[in-house]
């Protein structure tokens, strides 16, 4: 069970506005900034947003991240089909003195 | 541009140790984080732990506290993750992952290891 929760999966067609979301607490995504990863299938993860809503250099600006409260959200517009892949969510936690993540979000385009 | 670059594949019996090495090349390395992050198939990251090489002390999640060590050694560039009593559930790819500079809290995991898996079986 992880600290922070994501749906499982989402899904859009090409061209779709896409949001995934990722929900925490005061001790973690309330009290610091979240940063957003891209996994495409057998390889590792690859930094897609940080500082809540920064996109590293390389990132297209049809990605985008915000957050309000506890809560998160990782925003893909116009939707392309190498943008399948698993999106995972991670701050750091005050409590625990440790990183915690969310269980993932499988994208399809469909 | 930092590259992490990790150890090959290992099988493990039931019970053993297993270290695994991550070595970093185009950037500082003494004043970054460099933590460890797993992977179960078919599941979700979860962070065993983190050190920024100049201050030798490690940070660990909870679980793996008595169980994961963290090392770095300056003169090389590489960092070190020894899970010891090792059981069928941690089974999992491990990638090292640099953090934040100065420490291992805030900040984001960039760039990342390729991964090394580790399979324990008896």
């Amino acid at each position: 069970q992880s600290v922070l929760t994501q749906p499982p999966s989402a899904s859009g067609t090409p061209g779709q506005r896409v949001t995934i979301s990722c929900s925490g607490s005061s001790s973690n995504i309330g009290g610091s900034t979240v940063s957003w990863y891209r996994q495409l299938p057998g390889t590792a993860p690859k930094l897609l947003m940080y500082n809540d809503n920064e996109r590293p250099s390389g990132v297209p600006v049809r990605f985008s991240g915000s957050k309000s409260g506890t809560s998160a959200s990782l925003a893909i517009s116009g939707l392309q089909s190498e943008d399948e892949a698993d999106y995972h969510c991670a701050a750091w936690d005050d409590s625990l003195n440790g990183w915690v993540f969310g269980g993932g979000t499988k994208l399809t385009v469909l | 541009q930092v590259q992490l670059v990790q150890s090959g594949a290992e099988v493990k019996k039931p019970g053993s140790s297993v270290k695994v090495s991550c070595k970093s090349s185009g950037g500082t390395f003494r004043n970054y984080a460099l933590h460890w992050v797993r992977q179960a198939p078919g599941q979700g990251l979860e962070w065993m732990g983190g050190l920024v090489p100049m201050f030798r002390t490690a940070n660990y999640a909870q679980k793996f506290q008595g169980r994961v060590t963290i090392t770095a050694d300056e003169s090389t560039s590489t960092a070190y993750m020894q899970l010891s009593r090792l059981r069928s559930d941690d089974t999992a790819v491990y990638y090292c992952a640099r953090g934040g500079e100065y420490q291992v809290r805030y900040t984001w995991f960039d760039p990342w290891g390729q991964g090394t898996l580790v399979t324990v079986s008896a």
